[in-house]
């Protein structure tokens, strides 16, 4: 079974508006991910949390982690057609050797 | 830099047929793993390699082998494909210095197995 699950599966809004993604996990961890996957292509990293954070920005992402619930949420703000994609949540294992990735949250904006 | 090559992009096959999907990094990573893709189940980790010689099994090893005879290179190999083995495949490196390395995927191998 997979370590992470994304919630929703799927979202469309229109551009401007804020997408949240949330991300749920099974057993603890070394830091979680979240990547991006553009249609046919390969995944490109995005932001890492570690597990003694809570809290981490980049540019207009907004990742939030909270160990107890064993969950995590990606806010994109100010969103724009080009950020349509696939978002998938990865958590890295206490060992540092297996990064598992989540069923990923489709993510359309409507121009 | 190139980044994580692998070839081919595309490639079809008969139930039974072996074959090599080649993945090589240009980024002296010690970490390269390699993922497939199905629809709706994300990505699924088959064998990673932490260095040179050195190999391990993911969640669903079965049906794949792989070599790390080099820091560059990490092939998987498909001994008797499956139409169960009809997926996109992705090789991922990073560096393991501080074990919390992002990964760098490469674009993508798709696999159909008639």
């Amino acid at each position: 079974s997979q370590q992470g699950e994304e919630d929703p599966q799927a979202l469309s809004i229109q551009e401007g508006e804020n997408a949240t993604m949330n991300c749920s996990y099974k057993t603890s961890i070394n830091n979680l991910q979240w990547y991006r996957q553009n249609s046919g292509r390969g995944l490109v990293h995005l932001i890492l949390i570690r597990s003694n954070e809570r809290e981490k920005h980049s540019g207009r992402l907004r990742v939030t982690l909270d160990t107890s619930k064993k969950s995590s949420s990606l806010l994109i703000t100010a969103s724009r057609a080009a950020d349509t994609a696939s978002y998938f949540c990865a958590t890295l294992n206490n060992a540092g050797n297996m990064l598992t990735f989540g069923g990923g949250t489709r993510l359309m904006v409507k121009p | 830099n190139a980044g994580v090559t692998q070839t081919p992009k595309f490639q079809v096959l008969k139930t039974g047929q072996s074959m090599t999907l080649q993945c090589a990094q240009d980024m002296n990573h010690e970490y390269m793993s390699w993922y497939r893709q199905d629809p709706g189940m994300g990505l699924r980790l088959i064998h990673y390699s932490v260095g040179a010689g050195i190999t391990d099994q993911g969640e669903v090893p079965n049906g794949y082998n792989v070599s790390r005879s080099t820091t560059e290179d990490f092939p998987l190999r498909l001994l008797s494909a499956a139409p169960s083995q009809t997926s996109v495949y992705f090789c991922a490196s990073t560096t393991r210095q501080g074990r919390a390395g992002e990964l760098f995927f490469g674009e993508g191998s798709r696999l159909t197995v008639l």
